[in-house]
């Protein structure tokens, strides 16, 4: 079945440094792929959407200029946490649906990566 | 988008059903209903989508009622590993501009 791969999936990181995350669908093609962050025992909230070939869009309240995002392919977005401080320590994960699938109107799940780590030091 | 409300926590014991109802009542025509899995330090896990009355899979059971203002989840005998976060998620799965958006979910834990 389709997967989606983070990378990578835990990453410990001095304050003040930039940190990047991959995300890539394997078997299938997206041009759009989401990003999500999850503190301790609370739910997913969605930061931006990634959009293949333009610029992402983000939700309210996420800074653009900190957390940059780049969907170069079609199966590759990454999300770059610029001068990373404690309070970005989080779990970061990205999701993605097959666009193919959904463009002959069949049903498909969307995908999450398994996760990433990130504790900033 | 439609609003989900779910009970925060329920526990179980093993070899039990668990059902889950996630309330919806601004559900629109276009949206289906979807849940979705979470262990710990893991992204979600599709477990089981609908649009109306029941579905079934390998997993779980999904129960629509005619009016789909909510819809109930059924986990028939849990075992400890099924402890997890379970979402439930309402929107325009067709449209592919949906964002998926999460609520609070319910966590499970099934006890020995």
């Amino acid at each position: 079945g389709a997967v989606v791969s983070q990378h990578p999936s835990w990453v410990i990181c001095k304050s003040g440094t930039s940190v990047k995350i991959e995300c890539r669908s394997l078997d299938f093609q997206a041009t759009t792929m989401f990003w999500y962050r999850q503190f301790p025992k609370q739910s997913l909230m969605l930061m931006a959407t990634s959009n293949e070939g333009s610029k992402a869009t983000y939700e309210q309240g996420v800074e653009k200029d900190k957390f940059l995002i780049n969907h170069a392919s079609l199966t590759l977005s990454t999300l770059t946490v610029t001068s990373a401080h404690p309070e970005d320590s989080s779990f970061y994960i990205c999701s993605a649906r097959d666009g193919a699938r959904l463009n002959r109107l069949s049903n498909t799940e969307a995908f999450f990566g398994q996760g990433t780590r990130l504790t900033v030091v | 988008l439609a609003k989900t409300t779910q009970p925060i926590s329920m526990d179980s014991y093993e070899g039990q059903e668990v059902n889950i109802t996630c309330s919806h009542n601004n559900i629109a025509t276009n949206d289906y209903i979807t849940w979705y899995q979470q262990f710990p330090s893991q992204g979600p896990r599709f477990i089981i989508q609908g649009y109306k009355t029941k579905v079934t899979n390998e997993v779980a059971s999904l129960f629509i009622p005619a009016d789909r203002k909510s819809s109930t989840l059924s986990l028939p005998r849990v075992s400890l590993s099924d402890t997890a976060v379970y979402y439930c998620l309402v929107g325009p799965w067709m449209d592919s501009s949906y964002k998926l958006i999460f609520g609070s979910g319910t966590r499970l834990l099934v006890r020995p």
